[in-house]
Parts: C-alpha cells; sequence; structure tokens
C-alpha cells in the first residue's frame, strides 16, 4: 500500500512552458486534492475532487487546471509557467471529504522551480 | 471567517527539553475538527492527530501530548524530551464545512520550525 504518490519529485520549468504533475492513490479515497505551500506559508488550496470526473476549485486555482477521470489518478496541469508558480506541490487524498473529521493523507511533494 | 495562528514561527530547544507549539484558530462553526502534521526535514507531511470540537480531553500518544482549550480557542502541542528526530515543521490545521460547500476544508497555520539540537 503506497498510499499517496507524486511524480516528479523535482522541476524546473522557463516561463511560458508545461507541465502536468501526477498523482495517483491506492487507498480508494473519494476526494482529492492539491495544494501549494510557499515559503514560510501554509498550505493553499489549489483544486480538488469529490470523485471521477467531478472538480472544484479552491482557493489559489488561477494558472492551473485539474482532471480526474479514475478513482486513483489527479493529475495537476500548468499551462503556462510565471515565476509565480515556484512552489512545493502537495496532493492529498481523504476518504469522504465531505465530512470534517476525514483526515487527508498527503503525498511527498513536487518542488517546482519557475526561472 | 476561518484562520489558525500560529505565532511561533522557529523554536530551537536541547535535546530532553520541554517544548510546546502553539495554536490559535478562528471560526464560527459549532463543529470543526482540529489536526497536527509533522513536516520533516524530507518535506512529506505526516498526519498526527485529530480532535473535535466536542471533546476536551487531553490526548497523550508517548512523548506527545495535546491540549485543547475551547474557552481560549488553542490547541496547543507538547513534545516531552525532546529528541534531534523532532526537528520538523509543525502545522496546525483547522476543518470546517464553509457556507454552500459540501467539502470539508483544511485551513492550515503557517507552521513552527522546531529544531531540536543534541
Amino acid at each position: 500500500n503506497a498510499g499517496v504518490t507524486q511524480t516528479p519529485k523535482f522541476r524546473i520549468l522557463k516561463i511560458g512552458q508545461s507541465m502536468t504533475l501526477q498523482c495517483t492513490q491506492d487507498m480508494n479515497h473519494n476526494y482529492m486534492y492539491w495544494y501549494r505551500q510557499d515559503p514560510g506559508m501554509g498550505l493553499k488550496l489549489i483544486y480538488y475532487s469529490v470523485g471521477a470526473g467531478i472538480t472544484d476549485k479552491g482557493e489559489v486555482p488561477n494558472g492551473y487546471n485539474v482532471s480526474r477521470s479514475t478513482t486513483e489518478d489527479f493529475p495537476l496541469r500548468l499551462e503556462l509557467a510565471a515565476p509565480s508558480q515556484t512552489s512545493v506541490y502537495f496532493c492529498a487524498s481523504s476518504y469522504y471529504g465531505t465530512s470534517r473529521s476525514d483526515t487527508q493523507y498527503f503525498g511527498p511533494g513536487t518542488r517546482l522551480t519557475v526561472l | 471567517a476561518q484562520k489558525v495562528t500560529q505565532a511561533q514561527t522557529e523554536i530551537s530547544v536541547v535535546e530532553k527539553e520541554d517544548v510546546t507549539l502553539d495554536c490559535v484558530y478562528e471560526t464560527r462553526d459549532t463543529t470543526y475538527y482540529l489536526f497536527w502534521y509533522k513536516q520533516p526535514p524530507s518535506g512529506e507531511l505526516v498526519f498526527l492527530i485529530r480532535r473535535n470540537s466536542f471533546d476536551e480531553q487531553n490526548e497523550i500518544s508517548g512523548r506527545y501530548s495535546w491540549n485543547f482549550q475551547k474557552s481560549t480557542s488553542s490547541f496547543n502541542f507538547t513534545i516531552t524530551a525532546s529528541q534531534v528526530v523532532d526537528s520538523a515543521v509543525y502545522f496546525c490545521a483547522l476543518s470546517v464545512r464553509d457556507v454552500g460547500s459540501t467539502l470539508g476544508r483544511l485551513y492550515f497555520g503557517r507552521g513552527t520550525q522546531l529544531t531540536v539540537w543534541p
């Protein structure tokens, strides 16, 4: 049971390039999330998904896109990378999502630098 | 509005000292949950504890203990006899359901960097 896995671990992009951050979970969780963590800050929610085919915006969605074609996978797409998107990105999953008590389990993170 | 404040940005202690990490939260919800996560130097986020708003009993797990006080909106975390391996960033988080949303959303504090010196 690997939990939540993310690839790549590190990436450097040039301004204007695009890339997809991959996230997979094997816990059969319904809810999945993408967060970004800027230096000295807590995590901020980018997008989330309540199940295959259903996604919604979080607090900071601009510049990102997501899709959820399967229960296991929740990729995050950056179309035109900007320096402001330099951050550490975390994917997380939880079983219920609607419950305040639901614990979110996090992947190891992807450190992205845009130059 | 929901908010989590971790006023201590960095704390340094020497091994075997006790240390308390403070967490103060704001919410108008009467039902909410509080969490602590640990982020070691390797970068992943590790779940430590979850506590609901109706349970003010303190919790102890080995060298870790948590003190939840609703009257002061605080959920403090104490490490007893700290060890070098406790060095990490610790995040406090609040889970509520925003008005009009079906999502139980996590709000994070900025984290406290704990360094334990040998």
